[in-house]
This record gives structure tokens, C-alpha cells and sequence, in this order.
């Protein structure tokens, strides 16, 4: 298994631009989450989805950012217009229902200048 | 809401040593899982060790080992016998044992950076 796979690894944008984040999950894995790392906020949660549907998005910041899972094999995660301060590493992880672990992918560096 | 705190932002060891993260959370369930997550430079998330919170035997995993308390809501992670590759960044998390929906997430400490000192 490939694990959970994350495009791009590193995105550097220009404020005011969109960006779009993207996450395949482990096949079978019937959660997805995404996440933000900074230095000033740690791991905060953004957003997570059951089976495609949205569950909890009450970590996401602002109207600026919006997620979507059309089906079981593919995520992502918008940001419009981009900001300097949504500088940071976003991470998509999946669980399967009734396991204690989640796998997490190798993160997507987000830069926005 | 469950919060979990890491009150050393900063550790080092000598390679060979034994070290002790710590981590405190909060929570008014009885039910839930502890993990600790470790972080290298690549920025990977890698699991280290989980606990149950129905067990009361502490989890081991080769070299690392925690000292779970529920009573006193400690979860520390000891590593022994460090080795260079240990050195990273080390993530406490929690999530409920709940099956409601919105308690699947997890929920992590600030980190503890770990330096190997050779």
C-alpha cells in the first residue's frame, strides 16, 4: 500500500491567489481528516469526513477555505483568495472505522507571499 | 472539550541514555486512546506507541514505554537506550473512545522537541 498521498509537497503562492490541496487515502479507510501544523497554533484539525460526508468542520478559519471528498479515493482542501498567515504544513490523515491508528501523509508546505 | 498539554518544549539526552516526555491532558471521559506521535525533519507523522485507556498495563514497544495514570491524567513516553534517530519532534495526542461523530478526532499537545546528543 502506498499510503496516504498528498499533492503538492511544497506550494509556494502569491497572496490573493487559489490554492488546492489534494489527499488520496489509504484504499479501504473510511475517514479522512485534514490538518494544520504551525509554529504559533501546533496540529489543529480542520476538517474531517465520514464516508465522504463532512462530520466536523468547525476547526476550518474563515469562508476562505473550503473542503471536498467527491468520492472514497480522493480529498482536497481550497484556499481563496490565499493569505500570508494560511502559511503552514496542511496534512491529510485516514483512519479505518473500529482502528485505534490514523496514517497520516507526508504534508503539503504551503507558502503564500 | 479534551485538551492535552506537553510542558517541555525542549529535551536532550546523550545517545545511550533514557528520557521521559511528559504529557497531561484533560478530559471527563472514561473511555478514550492516547497515542504518541513522533515528527523527524522530513515532517513525517509517525506513530510511536498507543494506549487504551480500559488497559491498565502500560503499552511497550521495544525501546519506548509509557506511564499511564488516568487517575492523575499523565501520559509519559520513555525512551531507552536513545539512539541518533530518536532526535525529532514528540506529539502526545488524544481521542475518545466515543462513537458519536464528531469525537473522532484527534486532538495533540504542542510537542516536545527531543535532541540526541552524541
Amino acid at each position: 500500500d502506498a499510503g496516504v498521498i498528498q499533492s503538492p509537497r511544497h506550494e509556494v503562492t502569491e497572496m490573493g491567489q487559489e490554492v488546492t490541496l489534494r489527499c488520496k487515502p489509504i484504499s479501504g479507510h473510511d475517514y479522512l481528516f485534514w490538518y494544520r501544523q504551525t509554529m504559533m497554533r501546533g496540529l489543529e484539525l480542520l476538517i474531517y469526513f465520514n464516508n465522504n460526508v463532512p462530520i466536523d468542520d468547525s476547526g476550518m478559519p474563515e469562508d476562505r477555505f473550503s473542503a471536498k471528498m467527491p468520492n472514497a479515493s480522493f480529498s482536497t482542501l481550497k484556499i481563496q483568495p490565499s493569505e500570508p498567515r494560511d502559511s503552514a504544513v496542511y496534512f491529510c490523515a485516514t483512519r479505518q472505522w473500529a482502528k485505534r491508528q490514523q496514517f497520516f501523509g507526508p504534508g503539503t508546505r504551503l507558502t503564500v507571499l | 472539550a479534551q485538551t492535552v498539554t506537553q510542558s517541555q518544549p525542549e529535551m536532550s539526552v546523550q545517545e545511550a541514555e533514557t528520557v521521559t516526555l511528559s504529557c497531561t491532558y484533560d478530559t471527563s471521559e472514561s473511555d478514550y486512546y492516547l497515542f504518541w506521535y513522533k515528527q523527524p525533519p522530513s515532517r513525517q507523522m509517525i506513530l510511536v506507541i498507543r494506549q487504551e485507556a480500559y488497559k491498565q498495563q502500560n503499552a511497550t514497544e521495544n525501546r519506548f514505554s509509557v506511564n499511564f495514570q488516568k487517575a492523575a491524567k499523565s501520559f509519559s513516553l520513555k525512551i531507552s537506550d536513545s539512539q541518533l534517530g530518536d532526535a525529532a519532534m514528540y506529539f502526545c495526542a488524544y481521542r475518545s473512545a466515543r462513537t458519536f461523530q464528531g469525537a473522532q478526532k484527534l486532538v495533540f499537545g504542542q510537542g516536545t522537541r527531543l535532541t540526541i546528543n552524541p
